[in-house]
């Protein structure tokens, strides 16, 4: 399993854009890159995957550079109800290999 | 459409007692999971079904811990005897797809063990 490294927090303002990086050095051929979201007292709520290059969906985008080995959630003009705990995840699609395996995340703090 | 449900949301119990904890799947989701956080630590892996076999039980922590799906659709965790170390919260999801796709998470059942 490709084991992921992510900052443990970050801070932000109202309408700014966050962007939270993740290095995954270890990423095999066959994985994708997942990123959850969670509220406090909720689950985890799936966000985006990418395989590579860039992704965006009407929540965010996922920038993935040609090596693999890092991957970038953007949130865009990020509001008080983005504070939240990002998990970043890699794992095999496709096979049948469905546990997810979540690292400690990135708690992002949004202020007004 | 329903989400995924878990009852109950909340449990406290002695040392050595039983908990039983149940959760409902989006219907027609043939995956279900169980997840748990401990205190401290991280989200982990317990084990997945395939409608009502387990595919994956390599995170069930010992033989306390017993998880059935019956049917195929609702699915039990129960926890006997229950121990300290048992506290926590216990995520259930669920997905359509096979493969590395997104799972819907229920709210969670905290469980405190005292």
């Amino acid at each position: 399993l490709a084991k992921t490294t992510q900052p443990i927090s970050m801070d932000s303002y109202e309408g700014q854009e966050v962007n939270i990086t993740c290095s995954h050095n270890n990423i095999a051929t066959n994985d994708y890159i997942t990123w959850y979201q969670q509220f406090p007292s909720q689950g985890p709520r799936f966000i985006i995957q990418g395989y590579k290059t860039k992704v965006t969906n009407e929540v965010a985008s996922l920038f993935i550079p040609a090596d693999r080995k890092s991957s970038t959630l953007s949130l865009p003009r990020v509001s008080l109800s983005d504070t939240a705990v990002y998990y970043c995840l890699v794992g095999e699609g496709n096979t049948g290999f469905q546990k997810l395996v979540f690292g400690t995340g990135t708690r992002l703090l949004v202020s007004p | 459409e329903a989400g995924v449900t878990q009852f109950p949301s909340h449990s406290v119990i002695e040392k050595g007692q039983t908990v039983t904890l149940r959760c409902d799947p989006i219907s027609g989701h043939d995956n279900l999971y169980w997840y748990r956080r401990v205190m401290g630590k991280e989200i982990k892996f317990l084990l997945h079904f395939v409608k009502e076999s387990k595919q994956d039980e390599s995170g069930m922590p010992n033989n306390r811990f017993l998880a059935e799906r019956t049917g195929g659709t609702y699915s039990t965790l129960k926890v006997q005897p229950a121990e300290l170390e048992d506290s926590g919260v216990y995520f259930c999801a669920s997905s359509q797809e096979q493969g590395y796709y997104e799972q819907y998470f229920g709210p969670g059942t905290r469980l405190t063990v005292t």
